[in-house]
């Protein structure tokens, strides 16, 4: 089974741009979450999408959305980049609709804002 | 915010040794994980617990789900130079999402 897939591996954007982050998730989840990690602050939660649904959402800024596709694909954008978004961005899938399910990580987006 | 409290932060292991690291938290959890990753990865699963005083391993991982279901702890018995990495505890809340641990840094002693 392919694990959860995530593009890019890699991106560079300047202060007030906008970025979108891909995310495919294992065959058959139809949960998918997104966290921001940082050196300082560990694995923050960012929002969890369930059947295109947002189910939960942490406490970040409204710059911060996401969507769901019928396939389960996800996508998270952020609007008017800030230094301080520069961060490993993860998405992680979960099988079943249960809280508690384990979720499965990606290997990020390394996003840069200069 | 963060509800969980994860020690040690960073821990400098040799070869052969045994090591623990361990991970509270203020409320009653249902559920404790143990991730780890390696650098450039994203966490991979290691250890799921669902119930108070369960013991499971992986391996020469074991992991035990404590009885106040305020904590849990994992375990490395003889550690090798791959163990490397940050080792993340994560746990839910009864109705909840889940949290994250800030992360225990190993390292290898030179």
């Amino acid at each position: 089974k392919a694990g959860v897939t995530q593009t890019p591996r890699y991106l560079i954007k300047t202060r007030g741009q906008q970025v979108t982050l891909s995310c495919s998730p294992i065959s058959g989840h139809r949960s998918v979450s997104w966290y921001q990690q940082t050196p300082g602050q560990g694995l923050q939660f960012l929002f969890e999408y369930f059947s295109e649904t947002q189910r939960n959402k942490g406490n970040f800024p409204g710059r911060f959305s996401g969507r769901q596709f019928s396939n389960s694909r996800s996508e998270m954008n952020v609007s008017t980049l800030e230094l301080g978004d520069s961060a490993l961005y993860l998405c992680a899938s979960s099988s079943a609709g249960a809280i508690n399910s384990p979720l499965h990580f990606g290997n990020g987006t390394r996003l840069t804002v200069t | 915010g963060q509800q969980l409290n994860q020690s040690p932060q960073s821990m400098f292991i040799q070869e052969g040794e045994d090591v623990s690291m361990n991970c509270t938290s203020s409320s009653i959890f249902n559920t404790w994980l143990w991730y780890k990753q390696d650098p450039g990865e994203g966490p991979v699963l290691l250890i799921a617990l669902y119930k108070a005083g369960e013991l499971t391993s992986n391996g020469r991982l074991t992991a035990q789900f404590g009885i106040t279901r305020k904590d849990s702890f994992l375990n490395i018995s003889a550690s090798i130079p791959s163990d490397v990495g940050i080792y993340f505890c994560a746990g839910v809340e009864y109705g909840n999402k889940l949290d994250f641990g800030a992360g225990t840094i190993l390292r290898v002693k030179s």
